[in-house]
Formats: C-alpha cells, structure tokens, sequence
C-alpha cells in the first residue's frame, strides 16, 4: 500500500558535521509535508513543514528540500548538536481528514 | 512545550479490560488526533474528531472509539483490550481539519496490557 517510508533506519554523524535524513513518499497528491523529531519517552516534536508548491524551505538550522519529480523529501541539520540525537519521521498529510502517515523513523545518534 | 496535554502519562491494565486515556488540546485549536505507536514504529492514525464529531479514522476496530467535548478535549477509550493494544498512545491537536494544518503533540500516554 501507498506509505511513507525512509532510506537510512540509523545514522550517525560526528557533532559539528552536517546531517541529511532522506524520505520518500509515494501518493503524488500529497500536499503537505511535516518532519518531526521523537526524543526518548516524549511525543513527536514538530520541526519544519512543507507545502508541495514548494520545493525548499528553510528553518533555524534546518532545511527541507521536496523534489516532487521523484517523490523524495530530505531534512538537512547544520552543524549537528548532541541534542539532535533523536529519531526523526517524515510524515504525510494526504488524507482529506488531515491525518498523517508516518514512516518508521531515522534515528540520529550525534558522536561528540 | 507544545500545550497538549496527557493523561496519565503510563498506565498497566490487564488482558480483557477497558482503558480511557485523556487529552487537553492547545488553546484555539479545534481538532484532535490520537495515534498508536508501538515500539520502534513511526505513529499510526487512529481517528480524528472536528468540533465534537468524527473526522475520520484509521484501520482500527471498533473497540477503538473516541469523544470530543464542547471544550475541545478528548478522550480514548479502548475496550477488550488485547497484549497488541501496549503502546505509546499520542494526541495531536491543530487549529482546523485541513490538511495543511499542523499537528502538535502531546507526551503521549504509554499503555501496558498485560
């Protein structure tokens, strides 16, 4: 079935460095884009949005990219922090009740 | 600190009983989403409710329901609670139904059924 789904199930970068978390999505009708950051025993913590008539939006240190052409939605972080460590999900908000799906998450682990 | 909020925040119940968890949604915001998310897992949708009515709802039984109240607050409840029901069960309020709206969380509520 159509979903939500990431490339790297871990990454881990050394603290100062950049980092990219990769999606995908599947349904090309999706119009809006969420990244979310899931500290341990907390509940998802909104980070950046994006709307699909927008291929790049820029927040404080973080940055989205959408390439509607191959379905493919990136988070970048600079200057990766210790407290970045979290795991990440893109999500999707396609449904016409608003929910979202949610891939399964990338887990950032930032090495000082 | 997004202003939704849970209750209780962990909870054990045993195989067979009934559970209800509680949510307070952000000032102004009129729509309320729980998710289930087990261990390891991104959140699944379970429903969502828009001024006191359902909006829609996930690929979950009936057992599963939900209400609204005139304050925008919510409430879960899970009957005939099954070992696969044990997860971390999240609310998420936003100002209207739309889609492109944004979802703010809770801490979530971690349900054990043993």
């Amino acid at each position: 079935g159509e979903s939500v789904g990431l490339h790297l199930p871990t990454l881990s970068v050394q603290e100062g460095d950049n980092s990219i978390i990769n999606c995908a999505y599947s349904n090309s009708a999706s119009d809006y884009f969420i990244w979310y950051k899931q500290e341990s025993g907390k509940g998802p913590q909104f980070i950046i949005d994006i709307r699909s008539n927008m291929d790049k939006r820029q927040g404080q240190r973080v940055t989205v990219l959408l390439n509607k052409t191959v379905k493919h939605l990136s988070l970048q972080i600079a200057a990766t922090q210790p407290g970045d460590s979290a795991v990440y999900f893109c999500a999707e908000n396609r449904g016409s009740q608003g929910n979202l799906i949610f891939g399964k998450g990338t887990k950032l682990s930032v090495k000082p | 600190e997004t202003g939704v909020t849970q209750s209780p925040t962990h909870l054990i119940k045993t195989r067979g009983q009934q559970v209800t968890l509680r949510c307070s949604s952000q000032s102004g915001h009129n729509t309320v989403s729980w998710y289930q998310q087990a261990l390891g897992q991104g959140p699944q949708f379970i429903f969502q409710y828009y001024r006191e009515e359902e909006n829609g709802r996930g690929n979950f039984p009936p057992r599963f329901s939900g209400l609204q109240f005139p304050n925008y607050s919510s409430e879960l409840n899970v009957n005939a609670l099954e070992l696969d029901d044990s997860a971390l069960y999240l609310c998420a309020s936003s100002l209207d139904r739309g889609s492109t709206t944004e979802a703010f969380f809770g801490q979530g509520t971690r349900l054990t059924v043993v």
